[in-house]
């Protein structure tokens, strides 16, 4: 059974701060990443997906791939209240025409 | 148009009713997918369609019937529905796996409520 694991949260970050989120995946042979952000009552939203080792930035976003360590994270830079959401890793299915989504890490932004 | 869309956005239904939840998307794709999340859970596949033909069938209960009748379209149609059925029920499309484009982007959602 292919697993993605988050740490559930809630993960309280001051306005401003970096608000740093991690993801751990056991398929090791996949080779796509994503990051969804889903707001209360909404669909999930995809904000960044990383396909090579290193990072990706993209405004404040930006996400850390690590195949070796098989981990994935998400910073988020000069936190504000809107990016208070529940935040979805997600991995590709190295074997199947599917995403497998870790369980999700709320994050709150406290002014 | 890069946006994935979903009809009803709510729904209320009884047991023995019969209905359908619809999903478009316009941008090419021809991967399409159904999930069901529950609250405070992630999304849950159901369903995958690859070039119009159903690829996966994530062992889901006969009372949903998948169906796609072309590249923009995807429907799921639900039949003697139970209470614990009630969910949003989202829709996705991606690029077929061949690609190396492999996001999945979704639609808004339907909120499904069974009675």
């Amino acid at each position: 059974q292919k697993e993605v694991e988050q740490n559930s949260g809630p993960l309280s970050v001051p306005e401003g701060a970096i608000a740093s989120l991690n993801c751990t995946y056991s398929d090791r042979v996949s080779q796509s990443f994503f990051w969804y952000r889903q707001y209360s009552g909404k669909s999930p939203e995809l904000i960044m997906s990383i396909y090579s080792n290193g990072d990706k930035e993209d405004g404040r976003f930006t996400a850390q791939l690590n195949k070796a360590s098989q981990y994935v994270s998400l910073l988020i830079r000069d936190s504000q209240p809107s990016d208070s959401a529940t935040y979805l890793c997600a991995v590709k299915d190295s074997s199947a025409s599917k995403i497998i989504f870790g369980s999700g890490t709320r994050l709150s932004i406290r002014p | 148009d890069t946006e994935v869309t979903q009809t009803p956005k709510h729904l209320v239904m009884g047991m023995t009713n019969k209905k359908s939840l619809k999903c478009e998307q316009h941008m090419g794709h021809r991967a399409m997918y159904w999930y069901k999340q529950k609250a405070k859970k992630p999304p849950e596949l159901m369903f995958v369609y690859s070039y119009e033909k159903l690829s996966i069938n994530e062992s889901v209960p006969s009372r949903f019937s998948p169906e796609c009748p072309n590249s923009s379209l995807l429907n799921l149609h639900l039949h003697a529905l139970q209470p614990e059925d009630s969910a949003l029920y989202l829709c996705a499309s991606s690029l077929p796996q061949q690609t190396d484009q492999k996001e999945q982007f979704f639609g808004p959602g339907t909120r499904l409520t069974v009675l």
